[in-house]
């Protein structure tokens, strides 16, 4: 079985600083993937940023960043210079690659404030 | 590149009436996968298809919830009869392949009364 617990239920951020968002998993799997999704307000979910857990090198993608810790099993997000429009709920998610079977945490509600 | 689609946006049923959505994923997926995002809550993963064989339905409710990919393409869900708790937001998602980045349409809005 696969479990994703993200333990924010809501964060926020002034505009221009920096917020980490945390993420724990557990799986049986000894290959598999990790997400972070972003969902804006009645908006579509889309990719953030993805690692393959046998890469140990941290995946970056222009402002966003993971600290990813194998044998802790802790995904965190770090979004950098924080903007208005990073606002949303994010979503950890993890994938096995056997079947491709994906488990959501139940979200982190990110606000910035001006 | 066009994508994933989804029909329609919003529903508003009465309990024990039935009710369809529809996804057409991205061209070339392969995989395709149903999720019911419940308020306040994380998707979760009702089937999964690889062109028109389901590889993961061991969380759809089947004796309510139905789903087939005719042809490996479109894909449609359905709920009969439908519960007040069915109401939630109901996601398609498609991949290349199990493995590969998922992209999510923009989901179908139930309300059950």
């Amino acid at each position: 079985a696969q479990t994703v617990t993200q333990s924010q239920p809501e964060m926020s951020v002034q505009e221009a600083e920096t917020v980490t968002l945390s993420c724990t998993y557990d799986t049986s799997e000894s290959d598999y993937y990790l997400f972070w999704y972003k969902q804006p307000p009645s908006r579509q979910m889309i990719l953030v940023i993805r690692q393959e857990a046998y890469k140990q090198q941290n995946a970056t993608e222009n402002r966003f960043s993971v600290n990813f810790q194998k044998a802790a099993k802790s995904f965190s997000l770090k979004i950098s210079d924080s903007q208005l429009g990073d606002a949303a709920m994010y979503f950890c998610a993890l994938r096995g690659t056997n079947a491709g079977k994906s488990t959501f945490g139940d979200g982190t509600t990110l606000t910035v404030k001006p | 590149e066009a994508g994933v689609a989804q029909s329609p946006r919003y529903k508003i049923i009465e309990k024990r009436q039935s009710v369809a959505f529809w996804c057409n994923p991205i061209s070339g997926h392969a995989t395709l996968y149903w999720y019911q995002q419940i308020l306040g809550q994380g998707p979760k993963l009702l089937i999964q298809f690889q062109n028109n064989g389901v590889v993961d339905d061991s969380q759809l409710p089947k004796d309510r919830f139905s789903a087939e990919r005719l042809k490996g393409v479109d894909s449609t869900l359905k709920i009969q009869p439908a519960k007040l708790e069915d109401s939630a937001v109901y996601l398609c998602a498609s991949s290349l392949d199990p493995p590969g980045t998922q992209y999510f349409g923009p989901g179908t809005r139930l309300l059950v009364l």
